[in-house]
């Protein structure tokens, strides 16, 4: 079955505990990318990567890192959670272009504390 | 903002009625999206039209798109209580803008489907 695997779906950890947020999709797609969602404010782009080793900024970079080493996987990296990055994360990939239909993971919801 | 502005932001109708929801965007496009969330859940891609189309349909689905108004309508006819979902409109961005990504969502309209 075609899909796109985001682990943890929920994590509660306190300010400033590394954690990453694994993604991985079986589609063999070249397009990734991870989005935030927060009420009033919608999905928000934070990175993207057009292919391995290639990965660049979306609107809301700051405070998060991502690589992406293989294909199939694209993980999201907090090197310093804040508070105000408690929000509903989301990965998605597609064939090449972000502008073709998204395949999107279930979601993360991270809190911290 | 480079969001698009959706319309309602929530519409309550009953099972067997249509339900109209609208995008506004503000710039050019190369296409536009419309996506389904139910709750708790990610994000399901419906249908995409693109910026030469007008109208598309698939099943239960009819979209539109005005490029002139800057403007699309995703309709959905003889609602179901399965259709309890947030919808959002996805604008993707042309090359211009876009060295490949990004699409830019819109705020959603939340439909409540009653049975």
């Amino acid at each position: 079955e075609a899909q796109v695997t985001q682990n943890p779906r929920y994590l509660i950890t306190v300010t400033g505990k590394k954690l990453t947020v694994t993604c991985s999709q079986n589609m063999n797609h070249e397009y990734m990318s991870w989005y935030r969602q927060d009420p009033g404010l919608g999905l928000r782009q934070i990175y993207y990567s057009m292919n391995v080793e290639v990965t660049d900024k979306g609107d809301v970079p700051e405070g998060y890192k991502v690589s992406r080493k293989e294909k199939r996987n694209f993980p999201l990296i907090l090197e310093s959670p804040s508070p105000n990055q408690t929000s509903l994360y989301f990965c998605a990939s597609s064939y090449s272009r972000s502008n073709q239909p998204q395949h999107f993971g279930d979601g993360t919801r991270l809190s911290i504390l | 903002s480079q969001q698009g502005e959706e319309d309602p932001q929530a519409l309550s109708i009953q099972e067997g009625e249509n339900a109209t929801m609208n995008c506004s965007y503000k710039t050019s496009i190369n296409n536009l999206q419309w996506y389904r969330q139910n709750s708790g859940r990610g994000l399901v891609h419906l249908i995409l039209i693109r910026s030469n189309e007008r109208e598309k349909h698939s099943g239960r689905l009819r979209v539109t798109l005005d490029t002139s108004k800057k403007s699309s309508s995703l309709l959905i006819t003889a609602s179901r209580a399965a259709d309890t979902a947030s919808y959002f409109c996805a604008r993707g961005a042309g090359w211009i803008y876009n060295q490949g990504g990004k699409l830019i969502f819109g705020q959603g309209t939340e439909l409540s489907v009653k049975p």
